[in-house]
């Protein structure tokens, strides 16, 4: 089993600051790693694959990077629309493991 | 275009059986090469993955579910679905159904249910 740890559980910020976001895995996931926002009412919505490449209609201020075990989402300045909860997510096999989420407040 | 969504009971007693069913439209599910998933999010909380299937009924479910997990496919409906067994009030939660990202999309594929909230009450 692999373990996603995010951190921080919560992050409070201003519209325009930019926001940096880790997952760490107990074990190396290689790239393989997602990033998801979720906002209140709604099903999670797929932001980066494949560790560092934005899925589709995603905007340029999202990024990711990382590899093996330690991964970072930045949001470069953030827009109203961003305050949500991102989950990180590895798939292997078929199994599913989600990170338990880090939210973006505003501060 | 491709969609999912969930139906079942909203309320279920304790001890008995949660049944969920996704409805998939823009694709055959006899013939299609995507998996298919339930994920569950209890209110407040993470998202939990419970189970996979393939088009041809390979299940994968999660360790902690196991015992009480049974997932299936109708392709005559163009359904899959959920059984939980033996609920409890912690089975409480937003029950989606999805597509895992995988190499068949790239790992980029994003298709979700809207949810169906689920609350074990008696």
């Amino acid at each position: 089993e692999i373990v996603l740890t995010q951190s921080p559980a919560t992050l409070s910020l201003s519209p325009g600051e930019r926001a940096t976001l880790s997952c760490r895995a107990s074990q190396s996931v290689g790239r393989y790693l997602a990033w998801y926002q979720q906002k209140p009412g709604q099903a999670p919505r797929l932001l980066i694959y494949d560790a560092s490449y934005r899925a589709t209609g995603i905007p340029a201020r999202f990024s990711g990077s990382g590899s093996g075990t330690d991964f970072t989402l930045i949001i470069s300045s953030l827009e109203a629309e961003d305050f949500a909860v991102y989950y990180c997510q590895h798939r292997y096999n078929w199994v599913w493991e989600f990170g338990q989420g880090t939210k973006v407040e505003i501060k | 275009q491709l969609q999912l969504q969930e139906s079942g009971p909203g309320l279920v007693k304790p001890s008995e059986t949660l049944s969920l069913t996704c409805t998939v439209s823009g694709d055959s599910i006899s013939s299609s090469r995507y998996y298919w998933a339930w994920i569950r999010q209890p209110p407040g909380k993470g998202l939990e993955w419970i189970g996979t299937i393939s088009s041809r009924g390979s299940t994968y479910y999660s360790p902690s579910l196991k015992s009480r997990v049974t997932m299936s496919v109708d392709t005559s409906k163009n359904q899959f679905s959920l059984k939980l067994n033996s609920v409890t009030a912690t089975d409480t939660a937003l029950y989606y159904c999805a597509i895992p990202p995988a190499d068949y999309c790239n790992n980029r594929c994003d298709y979700w249910g809207h949810g169906t909230l689920v609350t074990v009450s008696s």
